[in-house]
């Protein structure tokens, strides 16, 4: 699975929109890209994920360059209760691919959103 | 709908002691994954069961074991606890193989 890079933390207003953005250069075609977030000690919270066209959902958008190599995590109006480490995965969805079921972690981006 | 449930939600146990812990999927889901997330460390990927059968494994020792219910539960079991076992664990399931992954809310384990 391709490796993402991500700052490894950013700051955000409440009630301002929260940008968390994900390198993915080496990503293959048929790898799509994940974001979940964990607050602190529970378990990580899916958000959204994406291959190539902009997603959106009740929670975020996801918006993908055109070249697929980076993307950016949108939280439209951030809340003190968004403050939480954001990963970024990318993927093979199904059995294809070397990461064969699992998800690989990073180090995430720690996203703390002040009043 | 209910989420992934995990108990228990704290456990104890001393070293070389065993350790069990449980996981029930979303409804409906079949596979269940399991991760490990030490004190200060990124989430490790454990186990994957997929229709009662062990289909991915990490870099783990063999002491960590486990199995899948034919209720698509799970139990992750881990034998002669070392201090370093000390962890939240996690458990996910998804609908289909190797699809979204949707996770517990973790037993934390302490080794002492």
């Amino acid at each position: 699975d391709a490796k993402t890079t991500q700052p490894p933390s950013m700051d955000c207003a409440e009630g301002r929109a929260a940008n968390l953005p994900c390198n993915h250069s080496t990503i293959s075609g048929n790898e799509y890209v994940y974001w979940y977030r964990q607050i602190h000690s529970q378990g990580p919270q899916y958000i959204i994920h994406g291959l190539k066209n902009n997603e959106t959902n009740e929670m975020a958008s996801l918006i993908i360059t055109e070249d697929r190599k980076s993307s950016t995590l949108i939280l439209p109006h951030a809340t003190l209760r968004d403050t939480a480490v954001y990963y970024c995965i990318v993927r093979v969805r199904g059995l294809g691919g070397t990461s064969y079921g699992k998800l690989t972690f990073g180090q995430g981006t720690i996203l703390t959103v002040h009043p | 709908e209910a989420g992934v449930t995990q108990s228990p939600t704290h456990l104890i146990k001393t070293r070389g002691q065993q350790a069990t812990l449980r996981c029930s999927p979303i409804s409906g889901h079949t596979s269940v994954y399991w991760y490990q997330q030490a004190l200060g460390l990124g989430l490790q990927f454990l186990l994957w069961y997929d229709e009662g059968e062990e289909r991915n494994r990490g870099n783990f020792p063999p002491r960590f074991s486990g199995r899948q219910f034919p209720n698509y539960s799970s139990e992750l079991n881990v034998n002669a606890l070392e201090l370093e076992d000390s962890a939240l664990y996690l458990c996910a399931s998804s609908q289909d193989r190797a699809e979204t992954q949707y996770f517990g809310p973790g037993t934390r384990l302490l080794v002492l």
